[in-house]
């Protein structure tokens, strides 16, 4: 079956770094998305990554391993604002998207 | 900023009741999915629309009904309705349906239970 693991809930501290790990059994690829839900909202688009490597975006970058199924969201200089949960998300062989359960993001000062 | 909208935001209804979703999308794209999202739950794909014609339906219960009269418009019809029902129904859209970056754009979603 296909499957994408990431961690249930973390907390980090306004202004710390926080990395959001996601790993993925799926039958074949064709890229990998994360997303932001705020409470009662919309999940809105963060970042697509289909190459292996680093790709940054102002405080968020996300990266991937292919080759071990592996991606991770890191977002820095965090804020209050960005307490959400983020969902890691993979497009298989049929081009249709896999998701993760969410991770929650809490945000202490 | 997403560009779609949906309608109502929160519904409560019974089991007996028949009630409708609205979703509409203001990006132009072509294709249009609804979505099930329970807590602690991965989203559930439910159902998909290319141009208009319906290439996905997930083994959804025939108590949900889609339509999509249009490119920009997409209902839910539910009637008959169980408490296990219960959840968020988020619509997305999207470019075109396919393709690996074509990137999905959700509405905020309908909170709805049903008692």
């Amino acid at each position: 079956g296909q499957n994408i693991d990431q961690p249930t809930e973390m907390t980090a501290t306004e202004g710390a770094i926080v990395q959001i790990n996601c790993t993925y059994q799926t039958s074949g690829f064709n890229g990998l998305f994360w997303y932001q839900q705020h409470a009662g909202e919309a999940p809105t688009f963060l970042s697509y990554n289909v190459l292996d490597g680093l790709e940054e975006k102002g405080r968020f970058s996300s990266f991937l391993s292919r080759s071990k199924g592996y991606s991770y969201l890191l977002l820095k200089e965090l804020q209050m604002k960005d307490s959400a949960s983020y969902l890691c998300a993979v497009k298989d062989s049929n081009y249709q998207l896999i998701w993760g359960a969410g991770t929650k993001l809490i945000i202490k000062p | 900023e997403t560009g779609v909208t949906q309608t109502p935001r929160h519904l409560v209804m019974g089991m007996t009741n028949k009630k409708s979703l609205k979703c509409e999308q203001h990006l132009g794209h072509n294709a249009m999915y609804w979505y099930k999202q329970s807590a602690k739950k991965p989203l559930e794909l439910m159902f998909v629309y290319n141009f208009k014609e319906q290439t996905e339906n997930n083994s959804v219960p025939s108590r949900f009904s889609p339509e999509c009269p249009n490119s920009s418009h997409l209902f839910l019809h539910l009637h008959t309705l169980q408490p296990e029902d219960s959840a968020l129904y988020l619509c997305a859209s999207s470019q075109a349906g396919g393709g690996g970056s074509d990137t999905q754009y959700f509405g905020p979603g309908t909170r709805l239970t049903v008692l």
